[in-house]
This record gives C-alpha cells, structure tokens and sequence, in this order.
C-alpha cells in the first residue's frame, strides 16, 4: 500500500538555524513526492515536489531530493526564518486518485 | 483566478442536525478531492472526483456523508445526523489531471458539532 512517516514534532528552531524534517515513504510504482506547508487556521500550500527519482524539488530556501534507494525525501533549508513557522506536510501520489500525507511536523522558529 | 474556494469558512451546528460545504476548484481542473483534518493529524483522504464521476470513495466515509459533483465544476459534501466526532476541518483541493500534477487546496470549512 501507499503511506508516508513523517519525523514527530514540535521541532523549535532559533532563526538562521538549520531545518530537516524527515520522510519516508511507502509505495507501489513510482510515485511524485511532495511537500506542504500550513499555515494556522488556513488550507494547505505546496511547497515543492519531485516526480522522479533523483529530482531535486526547491522553493523559497527548501529543498528536498527524491531517494529512491532510501524511499525517502527529506526537507531541508539552510537557514530558518521566524516566518517559516507552520506545519509542514509530505505527501505522495500514485495515479493522482489519491494524496498520501504524513501527520505533519509543526516548526516553530525563534527570534 | 483566485484559487480553490470553500464555503462557510466555519459552521457550528448542533448534534442530529445536516449539514451542506460547497467546494469551487480552479476552472480547468478536472479533478477535485475531500479530505477531512482533525488537530494535530494529517489531511484524511474523503472522496475524488474526475469531472462528474465519483471514481474513489474512503471506506472511512460513512452512508451519513454523500458527495456531489454535478456537471464537473462545484462540488458539495453533505454530512446527515452529525456526530460530535465529525468535528474536523474538512478540505477541499482540485488538480489537473496527469500522473504527476500537484493538489491545490482550498482554505477549509472548519465544522463544530456541539
């Protein structure tokens, strides 16, 4: 079947530190990858995504590459910034019948 | 285009009564979902749609939740005799069709059953 691990949260962060939030994956086929961002009380926003193996999803400073071997695809940015504060969300599609999220990580960034 | 439109944003109502969320995608897709959240979980696949045609249904989906899709543009998600556990934010996104096309979701109705 189709699933995806996310790392628990909360993860708290001080500004300019450096993020990753882990994800893991479980899937028939070859599926896309995704990242969501959420921000309090509003739907989710797509961060970035990743179609294939060895693509390199990338937007506003985060990045995350599509592992095929590890079945994963990690969420990093270089330097955090207050306004980074949200629950973020991996996801995978098959078909497109259908998205595949984790549970979310919620990232709080501090001044 | 102003992206996936939800409505009510927020709607309480009492346990037993019905309840009706309207869902506008963005005009060229063709492809349109329900996902339920609850707090600190992620979004909970309800229900897709291609154009008109109810395609996938989650075994979650009890016979008190029905879905619409008519003519392939808005959609609406009915909830009968609601539960205090239906409680939940419920999401809305649409999505061109392809293999690899991203879901663009809408802000959410956020439902409260007391």
């Amino acid at each position: 079947g189709n699933s995806v691990t996310q790392m628990e949260g909360p993860v708290t962060l001080s500004e300019e530190a450096f993020l990753t939030i882990n994800c893991t994956y479980t899937a028939t086929g070859y599926p896309s990858l995704f990242w969501y961002v959420q921000y309090p009380g509003e739907g989710l926003q797509l961060l970035l995504k990743a179609t294939k193996a060895d693509d390199k999803g990338s937007n506003k400073g985060f990045e995350a590459t599509y592992r095929k071997e590890t079945t994963s695809f990690h969420l990093e940015k270089g330097s955090v910034q207050v306004s980074d504060s949200a629950v973020y969300f991996c996801a995978l599609s098959n078909t497109g019948n259908q998205f595949y999220f984790g549970t979310g990580t919620s990232l709080t960034v501090i001044p | 285009d102003t992206g996936v439109s939800q409505d009510p944003r927020h709607k309480i109502t009492k346990r037993g009564q019905n309840v009706t969320f309207r869902c506008d995608p963005i005009s060229e897709h063709n492809r349109l979902y329900w996902y339920r959240q609850t707090l600190g979980q992620g979004p909970e696949f309800l229900t897709y749609f291609q154009n008109e045609a109810q395609l996938e249904k989650s075994r979650l989906l009890s016979d008190r939740f029905s879905a619409e899709r008519p003519k392939g543009s808005f959609s609406t998600l009915e909830i009968q005799r609601t539960e205090q556990g239906d409680s939940a934010m419920y999401l809305c996104a649409s999505s061109l069709k392809g293999r690899n096309t991203e879901a663009f979701f809408g802000q959410g109705t956020r439902l409260t059953v007391v």
